[in-house]
């Protein structure tokens, strides 16, 4: 089954500094890839949602890039602030209706003043 | 206010005793599902359910049994509870399809002694 890598497992920046985390996947079949924020003791928050035929989008403050050659999402939080602390999680669907999502294992960031 | 209602927020058991977890979406949606997240593991996908239906199920223990009584319900319950089974449990939903985006609850807390 799929398999997703995420790194780096803990991420400290300053802030204004950027913050680039990166998931690599198994399975050439996935075709919709997430970003989630969980904030502690709360639930997920839906960043973004990228398609296999988009490999660049923009949000407020980050942009997602998609290499499906490599297998490989990635997150680039620019100029983070200290409400950007909080984990981060890539997930993975295939083209299939299950609603089944791979998540990699998060990474923790925080943003010091 | 929430759209997906999870109860309890956090429960104690004993090993062996059996707890259901309620989860309540008012989203309209025809799917949900749920999910594991662990000290030792990363969110993990349970089982999915479309119209009342199982759609599928990752879960290899049937101490696990979903149970959806009305369209916006998927409750779970879980029986002869072991520590192993202590996790953050959250209920998702989305309006179906492949492109559907899930939005999750804010967990359930399950610490089992």
């Amino acid at each position: 089954g799929e398999q997703v890598e995420q790194r780096p497992p803990h991420l400290s920046v300053r802030e204004g500094d950027s913050a680039f985390i990166t998931c690599t996947y198994t399975d050439p079949n996935s075709y919709y890839f997430f970003w989630y924020k969980q904030e502690p003791g709360a639930s997920l928050q839906l960043l973004m949602k990228v398609f296999s035929s988009t490999e660049i989008n923009e949000g407020q403050g980050f942009t997602v890039l998609l290499n499906k050659k490599d297998k490989r999402l990635s997150l680039n939080l620019t100029a983070a602030h200290p409400g950007d602390s909080a984990a981060y999680f890539c997930a993975v669907r295939p083209n299939t209706n299950t609603g089944k999502l791979t998540f990699g294992d998060g990474t923790v960031l925080t943003v010091k003043p | 206010d929430p759209k997906i209602i999870q109860k309890p927020k956090y429960l104690v058991a004993v090993t062996g005793s059996e707890k259901i977890l309620i989860c309540e979406q008012y989203l309209g949606h025809n799917a949900m599902y749920w999910y594991r997240q662990s000290a030792k593991k990363p969110l993990e996908f349970m089982f999915s359910y479309s119209y009342q239906k199982l759609m599928d199920n990752q879960t290899a223990s049937s101490r696990f049994q979903p149970q959806s009584s009305k369209k916006n319900h998927l409750d779970l319950q879980i029986t002869a509870l072991k520590p192993d089974d202590s996790a953050t449990y959250f209920c998702a939903s989305s309006s179906g399809g492949v492109t559907g985006q899930l939005y999750f609850g804010e967990g359930s807390k399950l610490t089992v002694l």
